[in-house]
């Protein structure tokens, strides 16, 4: 079966621009999570979809972060603007159903940012 | 809030060898499942290992095994037989109620051929 697909790879912006990172799930789906990992760091979640509602966006900087999951299947992840300490890998992630106790949450390889 | 440490920042294992990864924890909660995840230079994390708080036998996976502490908090992977596809960094991660995992800083593990 497909994996998880991210783009772009990697993003260089200059700070207070803005930057958009797009995720397929895995068809059929239901959850699917945001992480950053800044560097030398475990990832941390930013957001969770549960199909296209959001059931947990507390990590979540929404002052300059949003997130939308359009029926369900893609997600976009936009940093506006981006600050120096946004430097990061942004990894998705997606499962069945959403108990991340009992599923095997599959990631993408995420995209790696660099606010210059 | 609960935390995850890792306090070795990078192991080295001769390939063919054991080495043990640590992972300490604190929460306050008596139910709660604990992870450990790898993530290859392809940046894509994998699940290697699971245990639940409640049971009391070390889950195992093939050449993965844990040594589960509960009273001490401490959660640590076991990889037997170390071969050259092993080497990444390692994440150890906790759940408790909610669906969100908690992640300690990893530890970046080298397979010496």
């Amino acid at each position: 079966e497909a994996g998880v697909a991210q783009s772009p790879r990697y993003k260089i912006i200059e700070k207070r621009q803005s930057v958009a990172f797009w995720c397929n799930p895995i068809s059929g789906h239901a959850t699917l999570y945001w992480y950053q990992q800044i560097l030398g760091q475990g990832p941390k979640l930013l957001i969770q979809f549960q199909n296209n509602g959001v059931v947990d966006d507390s990590q979540l900087p929404k002052d300059r972060f949003s997130a939308e999951r359009l029926k369900g299947v893609d997600s976009t992840l936009k940093i506006q603007p981006a600050k120096l300490e946004d430097s990061a890998v942004y990894l998705c992630a997606s499962s069945p159903h959403g108990a991340v106790r009992r599923e095997k949450l599959f990631f993408g390889s995420g995209t790696q940012l660099s606010v210059l | 809030a609960q935390t995850v440490t890792q306090s070795q920042p990078e192991m080295s294992v001769q390939e063919a060898e054991t080495v043990t990864l640590s992972c300490t924890y604190d929460t306050s909660e008596s139910d709660y499942y604990l992870f450990w995840y790898k993530q290859p230079p392809s940046r894509q994390m994998i699940l290697v290992i699971r245990q639940e708080a409640y049971k009391q036998q070390n889950a195992t996976e093939n050449r993965f095994s844990v040594n589960f502490q509960k009273a001490a908090k401490s959660f640590s992977l076991k990889i037997s037989d170390s071969q050259l596809g092993d080497a990444a960094m390692y994440f150890c991660a906790y759940n408790n109620a909610g669906n969100m995992l908690t992640f300690g800083g990893g530890t970046r593990l080298m397979v010496k051929p």
